[in-house]
């Protein structure tokens, strides 16, 4: 069974410029969720989709966006970066009410 | 805003070594309280996730138990390795589900 698949892993954007990240759940996972590490941070939360509906949005500014697709696919977006947004984004999807499983992160760099 | 602690934050122990490791969470709204492992240069994989209080479960040489009613999980690892070095977070879910408050983690190193 595949995991959970990011793309891109990494990449570098300047400021001002904006990003999309996407993330392939597991087969059969209908819950994708989000998560930003920054270094001193813990795993914060962004957002969580399920059936394409997002359900719950962590405390993040509108810059900070998200879709699922009907295939449970996700993409996030982050508009008009700014440096403090350099981080590990993590993707996670899970059937409903269990565990996480994580993706292997895109590393954002803002210069 | 969910205060969920951990500690300590790093720990370094020889080899052969038993040790065990706190997370506190609010006792309140609480749905389940998850253990990760995060190795470096890898992503984070689920150890236990734990809804009753008074809970205990085991894999290999890790356990954890739970007490929600005083907003506490202890991770414990017997007779530690070096694989066992990774960074072990603990996560609250509250009962409007789907989103997880993480601490910030303890950082295990076991020395040879």
């Amino acid at each position: 069974k595949a995991g959970v698949t990011q793309t891109p892993r990494y990449l570098i954007k300047t400021r001002g410029q904006q990003v999309t990240l996407s993330c392939s759940p597991i087969s059969g996972h209908r819950s994708v969720s989000w998560y930003q590490q920054t270094p001193g941070q813990g795993l914060q939360f962004l957002f969580e989709y399920f059936s394409e509906t997002q359900r719950n949005k962590g405390n993040f500014p509108g810059r900070f966006s998200g879709r699922q697709f009907s295939n449970s696919r996700s993409e996030m977006n982050v508009s008009t970066l700014e440096l403090g947004d350099s981080a590990l984004y993590l993707c996670a999807s899970s059937i409903e009410g269990g565990e996480l499983f994580f993706g292997e992160g895109s590393r954002l760099t803002v210069l | 805003i969910l205060n969920v602690e951990q500690s300590p934050q790093s720990l370094h122990v020889q080899e052969g070594d038993s040790t065990n490791f706190t997370c506190s969470f609010p006792s309140s709204n609480f749905y389940a309280l998850h253990w990760y492992r995060w190795e470096t240069a890898k992503s984070p994989e689920a150890l236990f996730v734990m809804t009753l209080n008074g809970d205990e479960k085991k894999k290999g040489r890790i356990s954890a138990t739970l007490n929600t009613k005083e907003g506490y999980s202890y991770l414990y690892i017997k007779g530690s390795q070096p694989e066992d070095s990774a960074t072990y977070l603990c996560a609250f879910e509250n009962n409007a589900g789907n989103m997880l408050t993480f601490g910030g983690g303890t950082r295990l190193m076991v020395k040879p």
